[in-house]
């Protein structure tokens, strides 16, 4: 069973941005895809996008197209969400998740998730 | 961008009880394309259902999924203590959305 262990809180200033990490522990295959969705505080669950690694894809939401940027490392089985120019409702907890199968987009295995404060 | 609208916004039930939860969504959605998670305060959501009306592993058999088009349905057929939590489907028939939510709570 693939474990997905992510990044420690962030506080950011308005303006700046933020690179939260996910691992995937376990497992032996490479070939996966990791999605990320973020929960503000009391609020619902957001897609923001996902990454094929062995295939260096990447597919985003529209609502934050132009402002994330999804990247990976197969090496060490790490993906990347960064997002800029953070606004204070950006402040939300960031969860990463594998896929289910390369086929199959439901989230099967989620990261603990990290909390990123946005405040001046 | 498909919306998904979830109803009842809570459900005041008790153990033991049937829970059944209702997602619409805005356009037709294919039936291979179609979750339920469950959340629990302070932890990550967890794969209850996939493709409208598998079980993810591990999930007991008092779970179940189905509907079709744009209308979803997820039922607890008895109520357990670890089951009063929020629920949320989700689409994935293009760019992924989810519903804003079920909760399920103690009667």
């Amino acid at each position: 069973q693939v474990q997905m262990v992510q990044s420690g809180p962030e506080v950011k200033k308005p303006g700046s941005s933020v690179k939260v990490s996910c691992r995937a522990s376990g497992g032996t295959s490479n070939n996966y895809v990791i999605g990320w969705v973020r929960q503000a505080p009391g609020q619902g669950l957001e897609w923001l996008g996902r990454i094929i690694p062995a295939l260096d894809l990447r597919d985003y939401a529209q609502k934050f197209q132009g402002r994330v940027t999804i990247t990976a490392d197969g090496s060490s089985r790490t993906a990347f969400l960064e997002l800029s120019d953070l606004r204070s409702d950006d402040t939300a907890i960031y969860y990463c998740a594998k896929e289910r199968t390369n086929t199959d987009p439901a989230l099967e295995s989620w990261g603990q998730g990290t909390l990123v404060t946005v405040s001046s | 961008e498909i919306v998904l609208t979830q109803s009842p916004g809570t459900l005041s039930l008790s153990p033991g009880e049937r829970a059944t939860l209702s997602c619409r969504a805005s356009k037709s959605v294919l039936s291979n394309y179609f979750a339920w998670y469950q959340q629990t305060p302070g932890q990550p959501p967890r794969l209850l259902i996939y493709g409208t009306s598998n079980r993810a592993t591990g999930i007991p058999d008092r779970f179940s999924g189905g509907g079709s088009g744009t209308d979803f349905s997820l039922t607890i057929s008895r109520l357990e203590p670890e089951d009063f939590a929020v629920y949320y489907c989700q689409q994935y028939d293009g760019s992924p959305t989810f519903g804003q939510g079920t909760k399920v709570e103690i009667k």
